[in-house]
């Protein structure tokens, strides 16, 4: 299994709602990450996790809560967005441990918030 | 900050080869050189990456200049699935990938 895979695709809450992204690997990863991005802007890091634990947060806002509950699994809780927090959630994993390692990304979630 | 410049946009003919440069004047010498393509709406794919010596792979060629201030990506029959913001990130060990706007690459028919 080489992929990343991200759930759900698609997703449209409200602003005082409650959810929650989740990203899944299979390789042995033992690094994750969220970015977000806007329309037609790159990537922006959110979040890194390496082996299990939150090294990097990217003055990230509150209302978003990562969660890595092992090390295959990586969730984003999502409370009180706003409007403008509409974006594609991206997630990538890579190992740790590697000099020249590079990312894994899923298929991203894209999220509206009305 | 990205530590790259690239073109905001280019495009190619179908068949053609795709050449795309990079600039990374500042590079320092344990920064790899990556590119990653995003076709609309999905995730980044991985497509080379190398140091100092040229690499190829089944994607693409990396051909980066000898004092390494610059590379370029090249995709030698280029399709109309090619189309996409193609990036170009210089990172070292243990650094984090950080994105610029990348080049727009449209390959027309």
């Amino acid at each position: 299994d080489t992929e990343v895979t991200q759930t759900p695709k698609h997703l449209v809450m409200g602003m005082t709602n409650k959810k929650s992204l989740k990203c899944e690997q299979h390789m042995g990863h033992r690094a994750m990450y969220w970015y977000k991005q806007k329309a037609k802007k790159p990537p922006e890091l959110m979040f890194v996790y390496s082996y299990e634990k939150l090294s990097i947060n990217e003055s990230v806002p509150s209302r978003f809560s990562p969660e890595c509950p092992n090390s295959s699994l990586l969730n984003l809780h999502l409370h009180a967005l706003q409007p403008e927090d509409s974006a594609l959630y991206l997630c990538a994993s890579s190992q740790a441990d590697r000099e020249n390692y590079g990312y894994t990304f899923g298929s991203g979630t894209r999220l509206t918030v009305v | 900050d990205a530590k790259t410049t690239q073109p905001p946009s280019m495009d190619c003919a179908e068949g053609r080869a795709a050449n795309l440069p990079c600039n990374h004047s500042t590079i320092s010498g344990n920064e790899y050189v990556y590119w990653y393509r995003q076709i609309h709406s999905q995730g980044p794919q991985y497509i080379i990456h190398g140091l100092k010596n040229n690499e190829t792979n089944e994607m693409a060629s990396l051909i980066i200049t000898e004092d390494r201030k610059s590379s370029t990506l090249i995709l030698p029959h280029a399709t109309l699935r090619d189309t996409a913001v193609y990036y170009c990130i210089v990172r070292a060990y243990g650094q984090n990938f950080v994105f610029g706007p990348g080049t727009r690459l449209s390959v027309l028919p």
